[in-house]
């Protein structure tokens, strides 16, 4: 049974940057399509971009690029994400999820909050 | 981007009742929507993928149909458990992109 486990809250200074790990158990690493979501409070879910660690580049939306990173490290089947710049906009709940084709299962998420 | 339109953003229903949500796509996203229950303080939860197959484990009081622009959610019968929100998602294109959520209250 596919499992992600996320890292733990952060909490950031506006303009520095945060990094969220997601680790991938129950298959193989190299078939998994893990896609960064993120939800502000209050509000709904957001795509951010996605990797398919046996393949690719990863693909982001528009509205990150430049300011998002998705790697994924084989030898620890871990998907991270970094997202820079940031602003108190980005304060929000950050999830990974398996994404084929809806997306399923989603990790516990991790809270972002961006404040000075 | 394709932009998804949900209605409605709020309903206020009772145990046993009928419930349905459509969900609007911009442009023709032919079977790949995928419907999700959110409730608070959880991951949202993948309930129907490419318009009307039904995870594995969902109950079948969920049911999903449409293809093309237009989808509907359907509960038979609203249980007690079902009270959240509910998003629709299309996958056909990048970016992926949600409906806003219907919150389903008592």
């Amino acid at each position: 049974q596919v499992q992600l486990v996320q890292s733990g809250a952060e909490v950031r200074k506006p303009g520095s940057s945060v990094k969220v790990s997601c680790k991938a158990s129950g298959g193989s690493f190299r078939a998994f399509s893990i896609s960064w979501l993120r939800q502000a409070p209050g509000q709904g879910l957001v795509w951010m971009g996605q990797i398919n660690p046996g393949f690719g580049s990863p693909i982001y939306a528009q509205r990150f690029q430049g300011r998002l990173t998705i790697s994924a490290d084989e030898s620890t089947s871990t998907v991270l994400m970094e997202l820079n710049s940031l602003r108190s906009e980005d304060t929000a709940i950050y999830y990974c999820a398996d994404s084929s084709p809806g997306f399923d299962p989603w990790g516990q998420g991790a809270q972002v909050t961006v404040s000075s | 981007d394709i932009q998804m339109t949900q209605s409605p953003s709020s309903l206020s229903a009772s145990v046993g009742d009928r419930v349905t949500i459509t969900c609007r796509a911009s442009q023709s996203i032919r079977f790949s929507l995928n419907w999700y229950q959110q409730k608070p303080g959880k991951a949202p939860k993948l309930l129907i993928y490419a318009a009307s197959s039904l995870q594995i484990g969902v109950p079948s009081r969920f049911s999903g149909s449409g293809s093309g622009t237009d989808f509907t959610l359907t509960i038979s019968s609203l249980q007690p458990e079902d009270f959240a929100t509910f998003y629709c998602q299309q996958s056909y294109a990048y970016p992926r992109t949600f409906g806003h959520g219907t919150k389903v209250e008592i």
